[in-house]
């Protein structure tokens, strides 16, 4: 069972659009992640968030924790070909020694 | 730095039959991870050390899946005997371990196929 929710399940956009992906839970999480995995590799971190309501920005990609630490969202501004991959949210509990929980992802295509 | 190291990257075998899986952490990462990623689904933590120590194993299917990290170092994930239902993407990560900031670094993967 998946404690977080990501939707879309897929998306497929032209280069320059832009798009949002979101993860949600009804669980609180002390830390959540984002992470990138492109077709035979393993998932790379994007981005961790801490704190409710925080916004981190990297370069055309911004994230957003929730102010109950529910919930995130992954902003792409001007998405380019190299954005294609499945986007995966992972969640930590404060009593979890680390260990997160992954979402199922996101599929994003962006072609030119 | 090195990156997380998995061997073989490809696994046929047929149900019944025994595999086991590779894997040589970043040096120095105290934490490593077992996951199984099955098509169109996130991964899942099957096991979890600390140092040679098992922190987390509640998701793993002890009566046919055993992993061991001899030395805290590397470590072996192994299934005997396989289902087919085990075909899937296992992962090996490795961490330093320090929350909240615990970003764990992924190697390629195992694809395994029961057949």
């Amino acid at each position: 069972t998946q404690l977080l929710e990501q939707s879309p399940q897929f998306l497929s956009i032209q280069e320059g659009e832009n798009l949002t992906v979101y993860c949600n839970s009804s669980s609180v999480f002390s830390s959540l992640q984002w992470y990138r995995q492109e077709p035979g590799e393993g998932p790379v971190l994007l981005v961790t968030v801490v704190t409710g309501g925080e916004v981190k920005k990297l370069k055309r990609l911004t994230f957003q924790f929730g102010d109950a630490r529910k919930d995130s969202s992954l902003h792409i501004t001007a998405a380019q070909p190299g954005d294609t991959g499945l986007y995966l949210c992972a969640g930590a509990t404060t009593d979890s020694w680390g260990k997160l929980q992954f979402g199922a992802g996101t599929q994003v295509v962006v072609t030119p | 730095e090195a990156g997380v190291a998995q061997s073989p990257r490809y696994k046929i075998i047929e149900k019944r039959q025994s595999v086991a899986f590779w894997c040589n952490p970043i040096s120095g990462h105290a934490t490593l991870y077992w996951y199984q990623q099955i098509l169109g689904q996130g991964p899942k933590l099957l096991i979890q050390f600390q140092n040679n120590g098992v922190v987390d194993d509640s998701q793993l299917p002890k009566d046919r899946f055993s992993a061991e990290r001899l030395k805290g170092v590397d470590s072996t994930l192994k299934i005997q005997p396989a289902k087919l239902e085990d075909s899937a993407v296992y992962l090996c990560a490795s961490s330093l371990g320090l929350p909240p900031y615990n970003e764990q670094f992924f190697g390629p993967g195992t694809r395994l196929t029961v057949l």
